[in-house]
């Protein structure tokens, strides 16, 4: 399967500024996704991200908050802005190598807020 | 919308065998993945059910009923690495995103 980098692997950040999340993979893949999860919670997805184009986001997650970049097939960025203790999450990318296959997950960005 | 429930933890001894259940209510139905995470690890891909019926790997069998809306992850001869949460999963629409199950935190004891 693919193997995927995930960038920073964690941070502490403070309110108000932003951080920027990086997913590398060393193939190409069709699909990418970006996972948040809450301390002690299931895994919600935040959006697709397309290659070439906006990613499209699920309900509650808006590009404002979540703008996610996507310029090739093997790599993906989430920013997540405007940090609030809230957005303290693991936040996770993950890949499929093509539509209807099991997706493969990065190791993931434990993200604090002071 | 799609929900998947699951029991939030089983205990388990060591060399025992557990079964985690998972229900769901989905509009539109792919198929039932199982993924499993360790604390502070990344979720892996387990199984993938699109039919009824067993699906065995290794210690690890995976179950779909799909006109019960159920499955469940049976994991055998258990070891102490199985500790970790198991999470049911169901890919929606066309682009496979996934909806996950609230979890299952499995304790292996000895």
């Amino acid at each position: 399967s693919a193997v995927i980098s995930q960038k920073p692997s964690r941070d502490i950040c403070q309110r108000g500024t932003s951080l920027t999340i990086q997913c590398q993979v060393d193939s190409q893949v069709t699909m990418m996704f970006w996972y948040r999860q809450q301390p002690g919670q299931s895994l919600t997805l935040i959006a697709t991200a397309n290659q070439g184009s906006e990613a499209t986001y699920e309900s509650g997650f808006v590009i404002d908050k979540f703008p996610i970049s996507r310029p090739n097939l093997t790599f993906s960025t989430l920013t997540v802005s405007n940090l609030s203790p809230e957005d303290s999450s693991i936040y996770l990318c993950s890949v499929s190598v093509e539509n209807n296959q099991p997706q493969h997950f990065g190791d993931g960005t434990r993200l604090s807020i002071l | 919308g799609q929900s998947l429930e699951q029991p939030s933890e089983v205990t388990a001894v060591e060399g025992a065998i557990v079964q985690i259940n998972c229900t769901y209510q989905t509009s539109g139905f792919y198929g039932l993945s199982w993924y499993q995470q360790h604390d502070g690890g990344a979720p892996t891909f387990l199984s993938y059910n699109a039919l009824d019926g067993l699906e065995e790997t290794g210690r690890f069998s995976s179950f779909l009923s799909r006109s019960d809306s159920y499955g469940y992850l049976l994991l055998q001869e258990l070891q102490m690495k199985d500790s970790a949460s198991y999470f049911c999963a169901v890919p929606t629409g066309t682009a496979s995103k996934l909806t996950f199950g609230t979890g299952t935190r499995l304790q292996v004891t000895l």
